[in-house]
């Protein structure tokens, strides 16, 4: 079992309509959680961070943090072909402060 | 604010020969991260800096890649000699504070792509 999971995808997901994407996690004690987003050729570049349960707005963007079920999610409202990208999870371990990345899901937003 | 620049951007050597990267982390950062990145997948940490040590190189292929960051700030990465298998992207970032900090967040240079023939 991989330390921080995502579907791969793509997810593909009409102009307008909402994007979400799920990311699990395997260090219960885990308090860190970040979404970046990578364009094809591109490095990664943070989204949204969060570290509390429940959801953190930011924009188009929430995240949503449950400890108890240990998933992240990323919800994007009125999705734009802008959004077009992967997107990956971080996870910072307890134990050791390390960064644990998934393998991202990569996400098609048609116009 | 300037963010981290990396050189080479692009890389093209053969096998067996050695090959640097180069990386400026944001002015102040104190920790310096090197990753790997592999098509379709995440980054895989190789080695994370605390001002001028290496806290963390636990994955880094010591018999052929080395790192150092003199005087806390500039970092190298090296390899030799590179294999096929070396061929990916290599991406530096920097965070502001030491990584015990919860919110301490990374950010990322353009990276430099490697391909090894």
């Amino acid at each position: 079992q991989k330390e921080v999971e995502q579907n791969s995808g793509p997810l593909s997901v009409p102009e307008g309509a909402i994007a979400s994407l799920n990311c699990t996690y395997s260090d219960r004690g885990s308090q860190s959680f970040f979404w970046y987003r990578q364009y094809s050729g591109k490095s990664p570049e943070l989204i949204m961070s969060i570290y509390s349960n429940g959801d953190k707005e930011d924009g188009r963007f929430t995240a949503q943090l449950n400890k108890a079920s240990q998933y992240v999610s990323l919800l994007i409202r009125d999705s734009q072909p802008s959004d077009s990208a992967t997107y990956l999870c971080a996870v910072r371990k307890d134990s050791n402060y390390q960064l644990i990345w998934g393998a991202g899901t990569k996400l098609i937003i048609k116009p | 604010e300037a963010g981290v620049v990396q050189s080479p951007r692009y890389k093209i050597i053969e096998k067996k020969q050695p090959v640097a990267f180069w990386c400026n982390p944001i002015s102040g950062h104190n920790t310096l991260y090197w990753y790997l990145q592999n098509l379709g997948q995440g980054p895989e940490l190789l080695i994370r800096y605390e001002n001028e040590e290496a806290v963390d190189d636990s994955q880094l292929p010591k018999d052929r890649f080395s790192a150092e960051r003199l005087k806390g700030v500039d970092s190298t990465l090296k390899i030799q000699p590179a294999e096929l298998g070396d061929s990916a992207v290599y991406l530096c970032a920097s965070s502001p504070g030491v990584t015990g900090g919860q919110t301490d967040t990374q950010y990322f240079g353009p990276g430099t792509r490697l391909t090894v023939l």
